[in-house]
């Protein structure tokens, strides 16, 4: 069984700075089957990234994807205030991560 | 647009049952396999079953085998999870989730439907 391990549980910067979220796999694993995903309090959760790297629909490009392996990383470029949510990455289906929250400092 | 909304929640006693709905619009339905992921409260997000567009292929997981059933009605664009045996750690918010054609994302997801299990 594969466990995702989110990195750090909670960051906290502000708005317009640069954040970087950590998703490491327990085995390696393939980039094409690697999420990201966005949750707001109250709301169901939005895909953001899949295939490791490519944005969804609608999603704007201060978002990123990248890594390989067993370590993925989501960026968001400069921090907007409608960024602050919890974020999750998903492997395959099945394993998501226990979620980073990114919260106003 | 594409719809997925949930219902079906409730509060229920330990050992008892309940069935959910997905009802699905604004797509094909019969052409995308779904899922329903839970979520219990203040925690993270939990995989709990698969269907493949067909119904032929269906997955579990090992928290809810034998007690939860999948099933789907493509005439009723409609999606359904049979909870038998409930647990107090089945209370959660459950989403129906639809999976991009076989890729192993969620592109789209309903509002979710809350599921008490206590007595």
């Amino acid at each position: 069984e594969i466990v995702l391990t989110q990195s750090p549980g909670t960051l906290s910067l502000s708005p317009g700075e640069r954040a970087t979220l950590s998703c490491r796999a327990s085995q390696s694993v393939s980039s094409s089957y690697l999420a990201w995903y966005q949750q707001k309090p109250g709301q169901a959760p939005r895909l953001l990234i899949y295939g490791a790297s490519s944005r969804a629909t609608g999603i704007p490009d201060r978002f990123s994807g990248s890594g390989s392996g067993t370590d993925f990383t989501l960026t968001i470029s400069r921090l907007e205030p409608e960024d602050f949510a919890v974020y999750y990455c998903q492997q395959s289906r099945y394993t998501f991560g226990q979620g980073t929250k990114l919260e106003i400092k | 647009e594409v719809q997925l909304v949930e219902s079906g929640g409730g509060l229920v006693q330990p050992g008892g049952s309940l069935r959910l709905s997905c009802a699905a619009s604004g797509f094909t339905f019969s052409s995308y396999e779904m899922n329903w992921v839970r979520q219990a409260p203040g925690k993270g997000l939990e995989w709990v079953s698969y269907i493949s567009s067909s119904g032929s292929t269906i997955y579990y997981a090992d928290s809810v085998k034998g007690r939860f059933t999948i099933s789907r009605d493509n005439a009723k664009n409609s999606l359904y999870l049979q909870m038998n045996s409930l647990r107090a750690e089945d209370t959660a918010v459950y989403y129906c989730a639809r999976e991009f054609h076989g890729d192993y994302y969620f592109d789209y997801w309903g509002q979710g439907t809350l599921v008490t299990v206590s007595s």
